[in-house]
């Protein structure tokens, strides 16, 4: 089945350090682009950032909220994108979807969401 | 940042009965291809949001034909032609034509 598998989420304290992992399985992740939205409880969707393929040299990008203090990366070898989140804050709390984005021949769009991870942050 | 904005907030609907949902751009989604940056997604209650509709108008595999898109430019429309107990859930909109991906706040169906 092919599907995303995202682990890593829990509780840390204000300005600490978590790692998030999403794991391709199913399919060869190498080759599409990762984008890392996240959503507050009741809130709308917030897109955190995203990693490009190795072809377009693993270009990352990041949302106003979270540059400087994120950081994404992708070890094709383990079929696996990560989200490195430093400094964190109590407005970080959320559940943390990753996405697979299509970039080719047939048109670019995202067409697969992880199960999600909550991250909650205690001040 | 391209603004994304749907309506309505909640839509009821009866079982066989149709629904519509809009969703705007703040500017035009349509690349140099022809193709729309923009997707549809429905979260179920207690689940991730699933792919129904890409590039506009293609309807994902394993996706019902009830479910069509339309739309080009800056106007968009998901309508479903008669509703099932099991469509229920937030539906999205979300544009990939530049970063940040930015998303409708949401049209809730309640069934």
């Amino acid at each position: 089945e092919v599907q995303l598998v995202q682990s890593g989420g829990g509780l840390v304290q204000s300005g600490g350090s978590l790692q998030l992992s999403c794991a391709a399985s199913g399919f060869v992740f190498s080759g599409s682009a990762a984008h890392w939205v996240r959503q507050a409880a009741g809130k709308g969707l917030e897109w955190v950032g995203r990693i490009r393929s190795a072809a377009i040299n693993d270009a990352t990008a990041y949302g106003a909220s979270v540059k400087g203090r994120f950081t994404i990366s992708r070890d094709d070898s383990k079929n696996t994108v990560y989200l490195q989140m430093n400094s964190l804050k109590a407005e970080d709390t959320a559940v943390y979807y990753c996405l697979r984005r299509i970039e080719g021949s047939a048109g670019d769009f995202v067409d697969l969401w992880g199960q999600g991870t909550l991250v909650t942050v205690s001040s | 940042d391209i603004v994304m904005t749907q309506s309505p907030l909640s839509l009821p609907v009866t079982p066989g009965e149709p629904a519509s949902i809009s969703c705007t751009s703040s500017q035009s989604l349509q690349r140099s291809n022809g193709n729309n940056a923009l997707g549809w997604y429905l979260q179920k209650p207690g689940q991730s949001p699933q792919l129904l509709i890409y590039l506009g108008s293609n309807r994902a595999s394993g996706v019902p034909d009830r479910f069509s898109g339309s739309g080009s430019g800056t106007d968009f429309t998901l309508k479903i032609s008669r509703v099932e107990a099991e469509d229920a859930g937030v539906y999205y909109c979300m544009q990939d034509l530049q970063v940040p991906l930015t998303f409708g706040g949401g049209t809730k169906v309640e069934i």
